[in-house]
């Protein structure tokens, strides 16, 4: 089975603070993404990597930036919290054999920015 | 990707089938068929998906009409712990794209 990781289920930071989030997959996947899930915003797609070291802008990246230095591991910056960072912050990854492969996720961070 | 419509939510007896109803009549010929589950307060999880052919995995069938333009997914005997939001998602393969959801149907599972 696909297994998604994200480093912590909650988390509480201050404003202003730098915040990492971390996300392993363990099948080799070459896709890794980043979305954060709102009530009535749905999932929103931050970034996402096709490759080590390669990343691409989703629709709301500012605010954030990732790192990928390798294929198993994507991590998700906050370069300084803000309120309205708050939310559910969903990690999800995908192999491009076939180009049809779906996304698995983890189980997600609850973030809270004080 | 092509629009989804699902009704909003749905009962189900424990140990009896589920069957979760998706329209996609804009789908094109290439867009497959993807569903999804969430169980409050966890991550989205992966179901099945297919393109035209009916497909059976150990959680669920989807069944794809001929046309194309509407799918069922089967959960044959659903129990508690199926009490989630289903989402059903239509989009192209290939490279790597975001996934969208949309408002999913709530499917109450009840003894």
């Amino acid at each position: 089975d696909v297994k998604v990781t994200q480093s912590s289920r909650y988390l509480v930071k201050r404003t202003g603070e730098k915040v990492f989030l971390e996300c392993v997959q363990d099948m080799d996947h070459e896709n890794m993404f980043w979305y954060r899930q709102d009530p009535g915003l749905g999932l929103r797609l931050i970034y996402f990597s096709y490759d080590v070291k390669m990343k691409e802008k989703g629709d709301i990246p500012e605010g954030y930036s990732v790192s990928r230095e390798k294929k198993e591991r994507f991590s998700l910056i906050l370069e300084s919290a803000s309120t309205n960072q708050t939310s559910m912050y969903l990690c999800a990854s995908s192999s491009y054999r076939g180009g049809n492969q779906p996304q698995h996720f983890g189980d997600g961070t609850r973030l809270s920015i004080l | 990707d092509a629009k989804t419509t699902q009704p909003p939510s749905m009962d189900c007896a424990e140990g009896r089938a589920a069957n979760l109803p998706c329209n996609h009549s804009t789908i094109s010929g290439n867009e497959y068929v993807y569903w999804y589950r969430q169980i409050h307060s966890q991550g989205p999880q992966y179901i099945i998906h297919g393109l035209k052919n009916n497909e059976t995995n150990e959680m669920a069938s989807l069944i794809i009409t001929e046309d194309r333009k509407s799918s069922t997914l089967i959960l044959p005997h659903a129990t508690l712990r199926d009490t989630a939001v289903y989402y059903c998602i239509v989009r192209v393969a290939g490279t790597a794209s975001k996934l969208t959801f949309g408002t999913g149907t709530r499917l109450q599972v009840t003894l």
